[in-house]
């Protein structure tokens, strides 16, 4: 699985655009790539996924470039309630991994007001 | 209905105890997972289930038994426990079994073992 590399923090204020990057060097064929946010004394909620180029939905963009080495979620606008821990994983789309995926150390974001 | 349900939410058990920690989804998904995650680090994959089959142990400790009764329910049995072992327990589950598919995780379960 490939390893995957963030910020360990970043600081923000409220209505700024904020873009965490993750660097996963050794990303194979089929690898996937999904964030996810964290709030304290909770589970992961799913954010975003992509394989390559941009994706966008209702909360966010990701970004990955053509040689899939990194990616970057963007938060467009951020609030007080943004304020969590950030995840890159990047796992295998084949059955036989059974879903095999590795959490990075996550990027803890601050809001501030 | 999108939600993954653990309980209990708060466990204290001393190391000699036997205890259960249960997961329920009724998204129809095919694969579950147990995690392990200790304050400020993230979440350490610990076992899945795919098709209630358990397919991937990470080398977990057998004092963690794994059990799928059925491909809603997901429970992790604990016995002789170590104080290291005290963490937040997080279920999740998803469609299908591979790295493309988005993965709903319960609420956890913190488990202190004393």
């Amino acid at each position: 699985l490939a390893k995957t590399t963030q910020p360990i923090s970043m600081d923000s204020y409220e209505g700024q655009e904020v873009n965490i990057t993750c660097s996963h060097n050794n990303i194979a064929t089929n690898d996937y790539i999904t964030w996810y946010q964290q709030f304290p004394s909770q589970g992961p909620r799913f954010i975003i996924q992509g394989y390559k180029t941009k994706v966008t939905n209702e909360v966010a963009s990701l970004f990955i470039p053509a040689d899939r080495k990194s990616s970057t979620l963007s938060l467009p606008r951020v609030s007080l309630s943004d304020t969590a821990v950030y995840y890159c994983l990047v796992g295998d789309v084949r059955e036989t991994n059974a879903g095999k995926s590795t959490f990075g150390d996550g990027t803890t974001l601050t809001v501030k007001p | 209905d999108t939600e993954v349900t653990q309980t209990p939410k708060h466990l204290v058990m001393g190391m000699t105890n036997k205890k259960s920690l249960k997961c329920e989804q009724h998204m129809g998904h095919r694969a579950m997972y147990w995690y392990k995650q200790k304050a400020k680090k993230p979440p350490e994959l610990m076992f899945v289930y795919s098709y209630e089959k358990l397919s991937i142990n990470e080398s977990v400790p057998s004092r963690f038994s794994p059990e799928c009764p059925n491909s809603s329910l997901l429970n992790l049995h604990l016995h002789a426990l170590q104080p290291e072992d005290s963490a937040l327990y997080l279920c999740a589950s998803s469609q299908a079994p591979t790295g493309r598919e988005a993965q709903y995780f319960g609420p956890g379960t913190r488990l202190l073992v004393l």
